[in-house]
């Protein structure tokens, strides 16, 4: 069974720069979340979506992060422009519905912004 | 919104012995609790989870032990081994429309051949 993709796995960046990064969820999985995870944090919840819909996006810093899953599928997570304490993991997730408890997580891009 | 407490941070046992992390949430109205293990530069990965309405489950070395009255759950890893080393996260989702995952903050588990 394929499991979720992200892409790209590293990233550096200067400050003020942009960046994105894509997610491909499970196939059949409608919930799409976007986690950061700070060295040595437990991932912190930026956006949820329920299929092309956002569900949860009260932990994201909307000045300078934007997300979309246009066609309820691939999502991407944009940040434009990067600060230095961007600097982190995403990790994107998925499962099949909010109901359905089990998530399962993408590799992480990790982006160092410099 | 949930809050999500985990101690220990770091934790260094013996192989063969057994292991504990406590965590502890503050939403009374979370009603499942996953564990994750995350190997240096790894995905997290699903190893355990408990719904609200079990008090214990078990699953060959691990065990996760919910106290829904003191809003604390546990994971106990026993006979512990060298390639169990790694970061365990609790969780604990919400009963709200989103049902969100609110994580701990970690535990870094060596186990000391």
């Amino acid at each position: 069974e394929a499991g979720v993709a992200q892409s790209p796995r590293y990233k550096i960046i200067e400050k003020r720069q942009s960046v994105a990064f894509w997610c491909n969820p499970i196939s059949g999985h409608a919930t799409l979340y976007w986690y950061q995870q700070i060295l040595g944090q437990g991932p912190k919840l930026l956006i949820q979506f329920q299929n092309n819909g956002v569900v949860d996006d009260s932990q994201l810093p909307k000045d300078r992060f934007s997300a979309e899953r246009l066609k309820g599928v691939d999502s991407t997570l944009k940040i434009q422009p990067a600060k230095l304490e961007d600097s982190a993991v995403y990790l994107c997730a998925s499962s099949l519905d909010p109901g359905t408890v089990k998530a399962f997580f993408g590799q992480g891009t990790r982006l160092t912004v410099v | 919104g949930e809050n999500v407490e985990q101690h220990p941070s770091t934790l260094s046992v013996q192989e063969g012995d057994s292991a504990v992390i406590k965590c502890t949430y503050s939403d009374s109205a979370s009603n499942y609790f996953p564990w994750y293990k995350q190997e240096l530069g790894k995905r997290p990965q699903l190893i355990i989870d408990i719904r609200s309405n079990v008090g214990e489950k078990k699953d060959q070395r691990i065990a996760v032990t919910l106290n829904k009255t003191a809003k604390h759950f546990s994971l106990h890893i026993t006979e512990t081994q060298p390639e169990d080393s790694a970061v365990y996260f609790c969780a604990a989702r919400g009963a709200g429309s989103a049902r969100q995952l609110t994580f701990g903050s970690g535990t870094q588990l060596t186990v000391l051949p």
